[in-house]
């Protein structure tokens, strides 16, 4: 059973702040990850994908992946009260996609 | 149109209705997804069109029936279902091809089952 669990949260951060988001998967042989924002009521929006070691940056965010560990992370830089959502997070193999529970954040502000 | 669309955004409906729901991707992917998100639980995998080959979750149970006319359209026929299918469903695409598995998703049909 492939499983992908998260930090289950609920995480507060105030106004500015760093927030970090973590994850560790089950199967070794998982080659993408992604990360989803969903706000309450909608859908899941695609905002971060990575495939090799290190980090990526986007913007405010930094996604960093540890393949050894198993392990995935999300910061988000300078935390604004509209980043207040739930992040998935998602882990492919065999094409198809496992997702975290998700993390739960709010913002203070 | 942009993205992927579904209809109806929500649905009430008896135990003993039919109904379906409708899924539409412009984004010229090969492939589609119905997902199932229930409260505090992970998104679930019900499931999966992938260059015309179908993959289902063996758990689903059959009043859950998926139909997929072509790449770009995808349902989900419902019937008899119970309470506990109250949940919202999700229908996603992607391109499936090397090292991609980007989902993308609609914006859900939320159902309620009486």
């Amino acid at each position: 059973q492939k499983e992908v669990e998260q930090n289950s949260g609920p995480l507060s951060v105030p106004e500015g702040a760093i927030a970090s988001l973590n994850c560790t998967y089950s199967d070794r042989g998982s080659q993408s990850f992604f990360w989803y924002r969903q706000y309450s009521g909608k859908s899941p929006e695609l905002i971060m994908s990575i495939y090799s070691n290190g980090d990526k940056e986007d913007g405010r965010f930094t996604a960093q992946l540890n393949k050894a560990s198993q392990y995935v992370s999300l910061l988000i830089r300078d935390s604004q009260p509209s980043d207040s959502a739930t992040y998935l997070c998602a882990v492919a193999s065999a094409r198809q996609l496992t997702f975290g529970s998700g993390t739960q954040l709010t913002v203070l502000p | 149109e942009t993205g992927v669309t579904q209809t109806p955004r929500h649905l009430v409906m008896g135990m003993t209705n039919k109904k379906s729901l409708k899924c539409e991707q412009h984004l010229g992917h090969n492939a589609m997804y119905w997902y199932k998100q229930s409260a505090k639980k992970p998104l679930e995998l019900m499931f999966v069109y992938s260059l015309e080959e179908r993959v289902e979750n063996n758990s689903v149970p059959s009043r859950f029936s998926p139909e997929c006319p072509n790449s770009s359209h995808l349902f989900l026929h419902l019937h008899t279902l119970q309470p506990e299918d109250s949940a919202l469903y999700l229908c996603a695409s992607s391109q499936v091809a090397s090292g991609s598995y980007e989902q993308y998703f609609g914006p859900g049909t939320r159902l309620t089952v009486t």
